[in-house]
């Protein structure tokens, strides 16, 4: 089947600790998204990637770095500088300038 | 900078009324538009987008869209409200001048049918 798929769905963060989120895309997109989202504040774009080895910050890149050595993989580094980062974490693809497809998320928390 | 406003954060509508869910936007170009539904715990799943042509958007499960340039807005509707229709509601929005593929979106709106 294509699709987009994270892992993985829970993952738990312990203080000062760096946390890595996986998104895997079998689709043969070129651009990838990671998107945070809380309660009442809606989808916030951390990072996207048009292309492989390259990518731009979004709104919220702060705390986060990303790497895109694949095509169909785009990996998100939650580091220990992010000092709130408990939140929903979807990840994203498309075909230049169409849709995005979304995978079904990871919901991080702090223990 | 591109913007994205959902003025409502949570809209009610009797099942078989008309629904609409808004949404105005911001850009320096012209604007790809688009709107998405999430259940809950769910990735998003695509309901329509307008990129050029045609001003009303016809999308899945009965949706439909207006794109208004002049009021630059996008607003979500459907003649006939199903219980099944209640879920997350959001507009999302890509400014062409902008020249890369940046993709925003909106707090989103909570829609919830009455039976």
């Amino acid at each position: 089947d294509g699709g987009i798929t994270q892992s993985p769905k829970y993952l738990f963060r312990k203080e000062g600790q760096n946390v890595t989120l996986s998104c895997e895309q079998n689709l043969n997109h070129d651009a990838m998204y990671w998107y945070r989202q809380d309660p009442g504040q809606g989808l916030r774009l951390i990072y996207y990637s048009q292309i492989v080895n390259d990518f731009q910050k979004g709104d919220i890149a702060e705390g986060y770095s990303v790497s895109r050595e694949k095509k169909e993989s785009f990996p998100l580094t939650v580091t220990s500088a992010q000092k709130n980062p408990t939140a929903f974490y979807l990840c994203a693809s498309s075909i230049v300038s169409e849709k995005l497809f979304f995978g079904s998320g990871t919901q991080l928390s702090v223990l | 900078a591109q913007s994205v406003a959902q003025p409502e954060d949570q809209v009610n509508v009797a099942e078989g009324n008309p629904l609409t869910v808004k949404c105005t936007y911001s850009v320096s170009g012209n604007p790809y538009l688009f709107w998405y539904v999430q259940y809950p715990n769910r990735g998003l799943q695509f309901l329509l987008k307008y990129i050029t042509g045609d001003n009303l958007v016809k999308g899945s499960y009965g949706f439909e869209a207006e794109f208004n340039k002049s009021q630059t807005s996008f607003h979500l509707k459907k003649p006939s409200a199903l219980v099944s229709d209640s879920a997350l509601y959001f507009c999302a929005v890509r400014d062409v001048g902008l020249g890369d593929d940046k993709i925003i979106f909106g707090k989103g709106t909570r829609l919830h049918i009455l039976p």
